[in-house]
């Protein structure tokens, strides 16, 4: 059974371009959350989707966008970079419907993004 | 506003016991989850009180207590491999979503 994978796990980019991260959720689950994490700080909710529409969005400007396809995988969108962006992008799953809800969010390893 | 206040670090033996605290200033949340995060790993879930008192998992417990806004984690038998950081988490009903607004976590070290 794999579990969430997320692809980049590395990428460097230059301020100004957009980047496109991709996720996978795990088997059995249809909401995809992606996070930010910057260094030494907690996970910062971005959105998160759910039959392929973003139901909730964080405290995140309109440069951060999504996407959820009918495979339950999702993509980030992030345009004109900036060097603030620099951070661990994190996808999570999860199933309302499965023992544990909500509140048990399966991570993947993240995308590690480094803006120059 | 959304606040949820953990120390930033706590220190141990192996074999001891330890508890990491949280206190939000917050409401209206479903309840407390915690999330322990290895460095370069990826958060994994722990435990999860959705009403006040104690949930067990083995070596760790977990508290809840709405009416002091305080939750806490509690860690028995420490190993050397519970050196990690620990994040609470609180999950807000909007629109039937269900994103996690995270604590910026305690770094816990497992000393010898």
């Amino acid at each position: 059974d794999a579990g969430v994978t997320q692809s980049p796990t590395h990428l460097i980019k230059t301020r100004g371009q957009q980047v496109t991260l991709r996720c996978s959720p795990k088997s059995g689950h249809d909401t995809v959350s992606w996070y930010q994490q910057a260094l030494g700080q907690g996970p910062q909710f971005i959105f998160q989707y759910y039959e392929e529409e973003e139901r909730q969005r964080g405290n995140f400007p309109d440069r951060f966008s999504g996407h959820q396809f009918p495979n339950y995988s999702s993509e980030l969108n992030v345009n004109a970079l900036l060097l603030g962006d620099s951070a661990l992008y994190l996808c999570a799953s999860s199933s309302p419907g499965l023992a544990g809800g909500q509140e048990t969010q399966y991570f993947g390893p993240g995308t590690r993004l480094l803006v120059l | 506003g959304q606040s949820l206040e953990q120390p930033s670090e706590v220190t141990a033996v192996e074999g001891a016991i330890v508890q990491i605290n949280c206190t939000y200033q917050t409401s209206g949340f479903y309840g407390l989850s915690w999330y322990q995060q290895h460095d370069g790993g990826a958060p994994t879930f722990l435990s999860y009180n959705a009403l006040d008192g104690l949930e067990e998992t083995g070596r760790f417990s977990s508290f809840l207590s709405r009416s002091d806004s305080y939750g806490y984690l509690l860690l028995q038998e420490l190993q050397m491999k519970d050196s990690a950081s620990y994040f609470c988490a609180v999950r807000f009903p909007r629109r039937g979503a269900d994103g996690l607004t995270f604590g910026k976590g305690t770094h816990l070290i497992i000393q010898p």
